[in-house]
């Protein structure tokens, strides 16, 4: 159980469209999602925290504006990232806590990844 | 604010040796402790998961272990094997969200 998908696994775009991630939990009901960042051969950054039917909470330094998270169910949560640049090509991660559903509440369960490239 | 460390940041050992991966945080409110692999270009796998009431967790040829009062974990791997050449994350759960280490990366050599 507790699986999380993303969708896609990779894409590349040209400098200045826009890439929408969904993050998918496909067999419970995720209240909150998170939205992480890796950079090569660095750890996850975690950049804004999803609460369905809330506004995202972002982390210092993350563009609201840039990097736009949508929670429209307990399922899905969408980054789309706007007017990309090459500086945003990175590897994307969500992860969704099931509020313990699963008896060990608090822990994370995480997509695959999304690798962008933007030319 | 709540800092991982995790050390060493590599080790590359020859196959069937057993290791030792650390992990050090400051806050001892925790949650919970999770150790995770990550193989190059991919996403996160979790491993093994340590309530803070817990002092250690197994799973087959892995053990981690938890001393929340040090603010210290560790992850035992037995009888290495070249499948497991990964990077490996920690990551604490307190009033925050995840927060992870950089990571060690393992290079079994056969």
């Amino acid at each position: 159980g507790a699986v999380v998908s993303q969708h896609p696994s990779r894409v590349i775009c040209k400098s200045g469209t826009s890439v929408k991630i969904e993050c998918r939990s496909l067999d419970f009901q995720a209240t909150t999602m998170f939205w992480y960042r890796q950079f090569p051969k660095k750890s996850l950054m975690l950049m804004a925290t999803s609460n369905e039917g809330s506004k995202a909470t972002y982390e210092q330094g993350v563009e609201k504006d840039k990097f736009l998270i949508n929670h429209a169910s307990l399922t899905l949560s969408t980054l789309t990232v706007t007017s990309a640049h090459p500086e945003d090509s990175s590897f994307y991660i969500c992860s969704a806590n099931d509020a313990g559903t699963s008896g060990r509440p608090y822990e994370q369960f995480f997509g695959p990844g999304t690798r962008l490239t933007v030319l | 604010k709540q800092e991982v460390t995790q050390i060493p940041a590599a080790l590359s050992v020859p196959e069937g040796e057993n290791l030792v991966l650390n992990c050090s945080f400051t806050d001892s409110a925790i949650y919970n402790l999770q150790w995770f692999r990550q193989d190059p270009g991919k996403g996160l796998t979790s491993l093994l998961l340590i309530q803070s009431s817990q002092r250690e967790q197994t799973s087959g040829r892995l053990n981690a272990s938890l001393d929340k009062s040090s603010g210290r974990s560790t992850l035992y791997i037995a009888a290495s094997q070249p499948g497991d050449s990964a990077t490996y994350l920690c990551a604490v759960a307190g009033n925050t969200p995840l927060v992870f280490g950089k990571g060690t990366r393992l290079s079994v050599i056969a």
